[in-house]
């Protein structure tokens, strides 16, 4: 059974500081890896997309990739209460055209 | 930008019912999903497609079926709605050939069975 893990949260961090989320998966053959945000009552907004190993940035946020741990995780530097949202992990199926969402971890940024 | 539009934010239906969930993409993409949301399930994948005319199932089928006759629109059908059936559904879209590319999704649709 191909797995996502992530931790369920709630992650509270205050305003301005570095949110860590993390994910692990289980398949070793995953090649793409992605992070989506979804507020409440919404449906997931793609953020980031990671193939290789080490980081990726777009602004605030940061992806890095290990795929010797099998693990992905995103990090939002200067945390924003608009942060406040859960975040998706999802990494490919071993067919190919799926992915596998993990359950998401919901993150709260206090003012 | 992609837009993947479903039909309906809100839909409330009866036992028994048959029910449609439409759901339309604009950047001829190869593939298109759907999934259900439920709290502390997370997205489960009810059925994609790859072509037209062409489906898979995905992690939880029963209770349901799709078409796809044209290569933007995906249907979902609730062949006899029950209300085990009331849930967020989500439609998405993604680009052929490999699973690099990742979905984007619809605003879904809150369906409540009766």
């Amino acid at each position: 059974q191909k797995e996502v893990e992530q931790n369920s949260g709630p992650l509270s961090v205050p305003e301005g500081a570095i949110a860590s989320l993390n994910c692990t998966y289980s398949d070793r053959v995953s090649q793409s890896f992605f992070w989506y945000r979804q507020y409440s009552g919404k449906s997931p907004e793609l953020i980031m997309s990671i193939y290789s190993n080490g980081d990726k940035e777009d602004g605030r946020f940061t992806a890095q990739l290990n795929k010797a741990s099998q693990y992905v995780s995103l990090l939002i530097r200067d945390s924003q209460p608009s942060d406040s949202a859960t975040y998706l992990c999802a990494v490919n199926d071993q067919a190919g055209t799926a992915l596998i969402f993990g359950k998401g971890t919901t993150l709260s940024v206090s003012s | 930008d992609v837009k993947v539009t479903q039909s309906s934010r809100y839909l409330v239906k009866r036992t028994g019912e048959k029910v449609f969930l439409e759901c339309v993409q604009d950047m001829d993409h190869e593939n298109m999903f759907w999934y259900r949301q439920d709290p502390g399930l997370g997205l489960r994948l009810i059925y994609f497609s790859y072509d037209v005319k062409m489906k898979e199932k995905g992690d939880i089928p029963e209770g349901y079926s799709v078409s796809r006759e044209k290569k933007e629109r995906f249907s979902l059908i609730l062949e006899s709605a029950s209300t085990n059936q009331t849930s967020m559904y989500l439609c998405a879209s993604s680009l052929g050939g490999t699973s690099n590319q990742p979905q984007h999704f619809g605003d879904g649709t809150r369906l409540s069975i009766l």
